[in-house]
């Protein structure tokens, strides 16, 4: 079974810290990987995409790493701020199949 | 250029009753996707729409159905509510199914209370 999951559910951290969201999956046959962020109540806004063939991405204080052959992914944030609290998810789009599978989420606060 | 748009933002039901929720997806794109995301559950997947044809289904009764128009917009319908049916109902766009990127891109939801 195809499944994602994010260790830990939540994480709580003093600002300007850096830290690292973990994402593992089951099979490694996949053909891209997108984190995102959802604030309590909203719709998720996309952060970043990693390709399959790609090794990692970054958007400003954000880098997502990919380890297909381990079935793992990294979401490391840089120098935190209080405006980063919220969830963050990890899916992954599988080659077979259209649809995302998303993790359960790590739910960020970070403390001014 | 508008993002994906959702509507209505909130509604209350009562058991038993219909429902039909709405998204517009971003210009240029033709799958739409329709998620479920109920309290302190993940986001389950629903259903997938591409070219006006429903292309997957996840694992949830018949009674949650839809459909994609002509010009690519889509309704969500929730036939006899149920209690369990109280969720954050996410859609989400990307271009077609034969694209490279894949990328989804969500709306802001309809956050559905069943009574």
């Amino acid at each position: 079974k195809q499944e994602v999951t994010q260790i830990p559910a939540a994480l709580s951290v003093p600002e300007g810290e850096n830290l690292v969201l973990n994402c593992s999956f089951t099979d490694s046959a996949i053909y891209n990987l997108q984190w995102f962020r959802q604030d309590p109540g909203k719709g998720l806004t996309s952060l970043l995409l990693i390709q399959s063939s790609q090794r990692e991405q970054t958007s400003g204080r954000l880098n997502a790493s990919l380890d297909k052959s381990s079935g793992r992914s990294t979401l490391y944030i840089a120098a935190s701020q209080p405006g980063d609290s919220a969830t963050y998810l990890c899916a992954v789009k599988w080659n077979a199949g259209n649809m995302l599978t998303f993790g359960g989420g790590t739910r960020l606060m970070v403390k001014p | 250029e508008a993002g994906v748009t959702q509507s209505p933002t909130h509604l209350i039901k009562t058991r038993g009753q219909q429902v039909t929720l709405r998204c517009s997806p971003i210009s240029g794109h033709t799958s739409v996707y329709w998620y479920q995301q109920a309290l302190g559950l993940g986001l389950q997947f629903l259903l997938w729409y591409d070219e006006g044809e429903e292309r997957n289904r996840g694992n949830f009764p018949p009674r949650f159905s839809g459909r994609q128009f002509p010009n690519y917009s889509s309704e969500l319908n929730v036939n006899a509510l149920e209690l369990e049916d109280s969720a954050l109902y996410l859609c989400a766009s990307s271009l077609g199914r034969l694209a490279n990127t894949g990328e989804l891109f969500f709306g802001e939801g309809s956050r559905l209370t069943v009574l």
